[in-house]
């Protein structure tokens, strides 16, 4: 079975701290994705990444950044949290292309104070 | 217009009844979909993916797809309570390498 975890589930910050959250997939996928999940918004792509070293941005990247410097690992980056950052944060992984199914985390809810 | 339009419900069916959930695109591109399942506060899990037209069966689920309406269905028979979740569609056009989600139509299965 296809696992991704997540560093956090929970996690409380203050305005203006840098929040990193992390991801690991351990099915040697290709791609690796990072979503924020709104009541009333759906799912969002903030950052997704197809290779090591390799990002693309989703569609609302304002604020965020991410990492991938291993294959498994696809870190997100608040480089100064702010409260409408206060969200559920989801990663998910998939093979490769978006015909692939995406296999998603546990989520983070993340809550800046 | 959204890329990918649902319903958002709430949507009440009685246990055993056959609920209906419909999803519309607006990439005629689109080449892959995929329904997901999202319980309260847990993250989405695959129901079933679809490809082509026409009808996919897996259980109690079938999957709908008419690319040339541009709409793709999840038809759940039987219905249990343990099926109250909300439902998320997703596609992806063959050149993307991600999905795009519906904001999701949240079930409710009355006992």
């Amino acid at each position: 079975d296809v696992k991704v975890t997540q560093s956090s589930r929970y996690l409380v910050k203050r305005t203006g701290e840098k929040v990193f959250l992390e991801c690991v997939q351990d099915m040697d996928h290709e791609n690796m994705f990072w979503y924020r999940q709104d009541p009333g918004l759906g799912l969002r792509l903030i950052y997704f990444s197809y290779d090591v070293k390799m990002k693309e941005k989703g569609d609302i990247p304002e604020g965020y950044s991410v990492s991938r410097e291993k294959k498994e690992r696809f870190s997100l980056i608040l480089e100064s949290a702010s409260t409408n950052q206060t969200s559920m944060y989801l990663c998910a992984s998939s093979l490769a292309g978006g015909a692939d199914t995406q296999y998603f985390g546990p989520g983070t809810r993340l809550t800046v104070l | 217009q959204k890329e990918v339009e649902q319903n958002s419900g709430p949507l009440s069916v009685p246990e055993g009844a056959i609920a209906s959930l419909n999803c519309t695109y607006s990439d005629r591109g689109s080449q892959s979909f995929f329904w997901y399942r999202q319980y309260s506060g847990k993250s989405p899990e695959l129901i079933m993916s679809i490809y082509s037209n026409g009808d996919k069966e897996d259980g109690r689920f079938t999957a709908q797809l008419n690319k040339a309406s541009q709409y793709v269905s999840l038809l759940i028979r039987d219905s249990q309570p343990s099926d109250s979740a909300t439902y998320l569609c997703a596609v992806s056009t063959s050149s993307a390498r991600q999905l795009t989600f519906g904001s999701g139509t949240q079930l409710t299965v009355l006992p």
